[in-house]
């Protein structure tokens, strides 16, 4: 079964530095990437999403992830955080039907 | 569009009392998820359907715990008798086949006391 491993739950970075999400998945097959970002009492929304086009995936917000097969990782980056990207990000890889095994997510805090 | 709609936004009941979570998919979605989202557990799929037929139902937590989509349009997920231990926010969820990304509603907040 596929799965997803986010390293570190918690990252907090200063304002205009880089953001870097880790996410590592574990598939038997060509997964499906996604990031989603939610936002303290909302539900998620979809950052970006990998489906074997381009390995450079752009985002909204600025995000964007890079798949990296030989390393099984998909990690986020923004090069210049902004305040209001203060939230939590879950890494997410989908599986046979559709559904989405989400990892534990990341909280992101941004200090002025 | 207006999204994945959800109801109740917040729900608070007594131990042993009946709840009943309410969602409407995105139209033309033809997959609908329900999730449960806890600090200790995180995101959890209970349940999902294609085509309004119950697929998998492995995360269903308990005999308690039950969902249905009586058409394309609607799902129920019900809790009966509800217990403190199922406090948690419910998301439910849509997509669409040529399409996998899962569209979130907002959540429903379920507290038992």
């Amino acid at each position: 079964a596929q799965s997803v491993t986010q390293l570190g739950s918690h990252v907090s970075v200063s304002e205009g530095a880089l953001v870097l999400l880790r996410c590592n998945y574990s598939s038997s097959v060509p997964p499906y990437l996604f990031w989603y970002v939610q936002y303290p009492n909302q539900g998620l929304q979809l950052l970006l999403k990998y489906t074997s086009a381009a390995t450079l995936v752009k985002g909204i917000n600025g995000f964007e992830a890079e798949f990296k097969k030989s390393e099984t990782s998909f990690h986020l980056t923004k090069p210049s955080a902004h305040m209001s990207d203060a939230a939590e990000y879950f890494c997410a890889v989908s599986e046979t039907g559709g559904k989405l095994i989400f990892g534990q997510g990341t909280e992101l805090s941004v200090k002025p | 569009d207006a999204g994945v709609i959800q109801s109740p936004r917040h729900e608070v009941t007594e131990m042993g009392q009946e709840v009943t979570l309410r969602c409407k998919p995105i139209s033309g979605h033809n997959s609908l998820f329900w999730y449960r989202q806890t600090m200790m557990r995180g995101l959890e799929l209970l349940i999902y359907f294609n085509n309004n037929v119950p697929i998998d139902d492995s995360g269903m937590p308990e005999d308690r715990f039950s969902a249905k989509m009586p058409n394309a349009s609607f799902s129920t997920l019900k809790i009966q008798p509800s217990e403190p231990r199922d406090s948690a926010v419910y998301f439910c969820a849509s997509s669409s086949f040529d399409r996998p990304s899962l569209y979130f509603g907002p959540g429903t907040r379920l507290t038992v006391t």
